[in-house]
Parts: C-alpha cells; structure tokens; sequence
C-alpha cells in the first residue's frame, strides 16, 4: 500500500491568511494526486488533479505543487467558505488518501 | 451534469450483509475510461477507498477488505451495487459512491450513513 501522511492535521488561520498544507506519500507516485475539500456534512469536493491541474469551477486562490513524494497545497488568501478539512488522495495505484488537514478559524 | 445517489438500509446488525446501490446519471459505464468507486468514511474520521468497477467490468478492491466486498454494474439501470459481507459496529460509517477518472473522484454522491448496531 501507498501510504499518504498530511501535516499539519489541523491549521488554525485567519481570513486573508496563506495556508500551506503538506502531503508526503511513501513512495514516488509521480504526479498522481489530487486534493479535495471536505464540509461538514457534505461529500468532498475536487480540487485539485495531477497534482496542480485546478478542477473546472474552483477559485484560483487554491493551487497545488509537488511531485515524486512530496507535494503541497496552498490557499493564497484564505476565505470564510475555506474553512473545512482538506485531503490528499494518490492516483497512482489503488486510491489511498491522507489523514486530512482541518482548517479552523484563529 | 453528473449527479450520483446512494441508497440501502441505514441500519444493519452485526454479522449481517450489506447491500448499497449507487444510481447515477449524466454518463454511462458503458463508455470507454468511465469508472464508478466507493468510497467510506468512519463519524469523524478520514476517508477511506473501498471498490471501484470500470465500464469494462474491470474490478478492484481495497485489499484490506477485499475478502468481504463485491461490486457489480447494471449498465441499463445505470446503477453500481456494493455488497459487504459480515458488517461489524467498526463499519458504520457514511459511504459514498463517486465518479472516477483516472482514479480521481471528480463527482460524489451525498453520502449514506450506515449505522451497526443490533
């Protein structure tokens, strides 16, 4: 199994803010990753594929970086509605994600 | 527009066998690359891939719990049917059925919570 670890686990920011959220598989996967955002309540949402393809509709503020093992997402300038939890997922063999990352109001 | 629904019991016993079936519309899994998985997540807890089946009736499942799980397509009703066997009170849990392309989920249904309990 590809493992997938995500640090911080949680994030405490303010509105305006940058976040950096990290992700680290445990071996090379290319490429092969996506991040969504989760809502309480609500199914994940995708926001990011092949690592830093933005998907259709999703604001430009969120991008992504990274390859082999090591990869990031940032939120440029954090909003009201991006407060929510965030999850890596590897692409590259059956899917694994991460643990998520909670994004909280400082 | 693609739009996925779970549905199957809320409620099942311990030992018992669940059955979830995920209706969808705005593809076909009878087109070329498409693929329908599933997906769970624990109350609080991260997400977790369990199955997935292709338009061409390619299979994969999660190998933690692949003795316990079979998925099946029914292409003319557009729907995809997840059966787990032998359900445990460490299974409850929200389950989701998604859209898969290149083993992204790009579309997800709302989510069914599944309760173990007897």
């Amino acid at each position: 199994d590809i493992q997938m670890t995500q640090s911080p686990s949680s994030v405490s920011a303010s509105v305006g803010d940058r976040v950096t959220i990290t992700c680290r598989a445990s071996q090379g996967i290319s490429s092969w990753l996506a991040w969504y955002q989760q809502k309480p309540g609500k199914a994940p949402k995708l926001l990011i594929y092949a690592a830093s393809s933005l998907q259709s509709g999703v604001p430009s503020r969120f991008s992504g970086s990274g390859s082999g093992t090591d990869f990031t997402l940032t939120i440029s300038s954090l909003q009201p509605e991006d407060f929510a939890t965030y999850y890596c997922q590897q692409a590259n063999s059956f899917p694994t994600f991460g643990q998520g990352t909670k994004v909280e109001i400082k | 527009q693609i739009t996925l629904k779970e549905s199957g019991p809320t409620l099942v016993k311990p030992t018992q066998t669940l059955t979830l079936t995920c209706t969808f519309s705005g593809f076909s899994l009878s087109t070329s690359g498409v693929g329908v998985g599933w997906i769970r997540q624990p109350p609080g807890k991260a997400l977790e891939w369990l199955a997935l089946i292709y338009w061409d009736d390619d299979k994969r499942y999660s190998p933690s719990l692949k003795s316990r799980l079979t998925i099946t397509k029914d292409t003319s009703k557009n729907q995809v049917v997840l059966t787990m066997t032998n359900m445990d009170p460490v299974d409850t849990a929200t389950y989701y059925c998604a859209h898969i392309s290149q083993l992204v989920f790009d579309y997800w249904g709302q989510g069914t919570l599944v309760t173990v309990s007897s």
